[in-house]
Parts: structure tokens; sequence; C-alpha cells
């Protein structure tokens, strides 16, 4: 059973940091795309970041272009997200997300619990 | 970047009646579309993937169709356990992109 873990989520002031990282287990995590996805309080989804499985190709919204870093541990089958220069604005539950195939373009299949991040004064 | 016009955003409905949902891409998309179903406090569930191909475990009530940009998911006989917050998501690019998110209550 695949199953995503995340942590390090939390209260930060702006325009402070975190890094959230994101365990994965029943599958063979070094084969597949990751992404990061966060939805915000009473809001839709919205695509965050994405990344190769060698860590090769990275990908971002525009919205947090410059300000997060996605990376990956395959030794450790992990994903992290650090985060930097925070704003109200990324106050949102992150779920970390494998893909269904070994393609970036292909749907989310799992989908991790998600790590509440509250950036606020 | 690609954007996903989801259409309607609430929906009334009964059990046992069917319904349909739409989302339409800026852009051709190749049928790179996901649905996916949201319950209160919980993560999405995948429902259909390349347009029309339902994912493994979804019951055969929901199905997906896609004709050029426009794109559509039908649950043909709601079940209690369906009402919840429906997504379209396109992954044609890298920069993925959801649709504003559908509310499906009872009526």
């Amino acid at each position: 059973e695949v199953q995503l873990v995340e942590s390090g989520g939390g209260l930060v002031q702006p325009p402070g940091s975190l890094r959230l990282s994101c365990v994965a287990s029943g599958f063979t995590f070094s084969r597949y795309w990751m992404s990061w996805v966060r939805q915000g309080p009473g809001k839709g989804l919205e695509w965050v970041a994405n990344i190769k499985q060698d860590g090769s190709e990275k990908h971002y919204v525009d919205s947090v272009r410059g300000r997060f870093t996605i990376s990956r541990d395959n030794s450790k089958n992990s994903l992290y997200l650090q985060m930097s220069s925070l704003r109200d604005e990324d106050t949102a539950v992150y779920y970390c997300a494998s893909l269904r195939g070994f393609s970036a373009y292909d749907a989310i299949a799992s989908w991790g619990q998600g790590t509440l991040v509250t950036v606020s004064s | 970047d690609i954007q996903m016009t989801q259409s309607p955003s609430t929906l009334s409905a009964s059990v046992g009646d069917g319904v349909t949902i739409t989302c339409r891409a800026s852009h051709r998309i190749s049928n790179y579309l996901a649905w996916y179903q949201q319950k209160p406090g919980k993560a999405p569930k995948l429902l259909i993937y390349k347009a029309s191909n339902l994912e493994s475990g979804v019951p055969s009530r929901f199905s997906g169709s896609a004709s050029g940009t426009e794109f559509t998911l039908t649950i043909s006989s709601l079940q209690p356990d369906d009402f919840a917050t429906y997504y379209c998501q396109q992954y044609n690019s890298y920069s993925y992109t959801f649709g504003q998110g559908t509310k499906l209550e009872i009526k």
C-alpha cells in the first residue's frame, strides 16, 4: 500500500522559512516524479512544484518560483519543500503527491494526509 | 499557462440522480486531464485519468469524456457517498493546473 507521510508544518511569521518533508513507502519512490500541491483555507487545489525521478528537473508555479525549492533524497525515500520568504497567502495545507506513472504527464495517484502551514504575524 | 474553467461551482442533486460537471481548457491538452473527488478534511482521490480512464477501484457510475478542449465528468446514479467536491486537473504541461472545483450537495 502506498503511503506518503508529510511533516514539518506549523506557524511561521512572514517572511520566515519552513522545510516540509514527506516520507514515501509502499512503492519504488525513485521511479516516480513527485509533486507538492497546496490548498488554502476554504479554497481549491493549487499545484506548487514537481521534481523528476533523479532530481534533474524541477518546475514551480509562478507564485513560489524563487522562494520555494523542491528536492528529494531517493536513498531515504523522501521528498522535501524548502519554503522561504513566506507570505500570508502561502497559508495552506500542503500535500505530498506521487504520479500515476513514470512520466511527468500523468495524473496524481496518491496523496499524503497533508501538513498545515500557517503564515501569520 | 493553461487555464481550466470548471462549472458549475455548486450543484444540488438527489440520490439516484445523474449529474455532469464540465471543465474547459484554455488550450488543447491532448486529453491529459484527471478528475478528483475530495471530502472535507481529506486528501483528494483520483477518479479518472487521461480524460476517460477509470482509476482502479472507482465505481463504474463515474465516467469521463472529452471533446476538443471540453471535458465532462458524469456520475450516472448518485450514491450518498458521492456528495463531495470535484476537481479537474490538466497535466499536459509541467505546470499543472486545477479547475476551481464543483461542490456537489444533497438537494
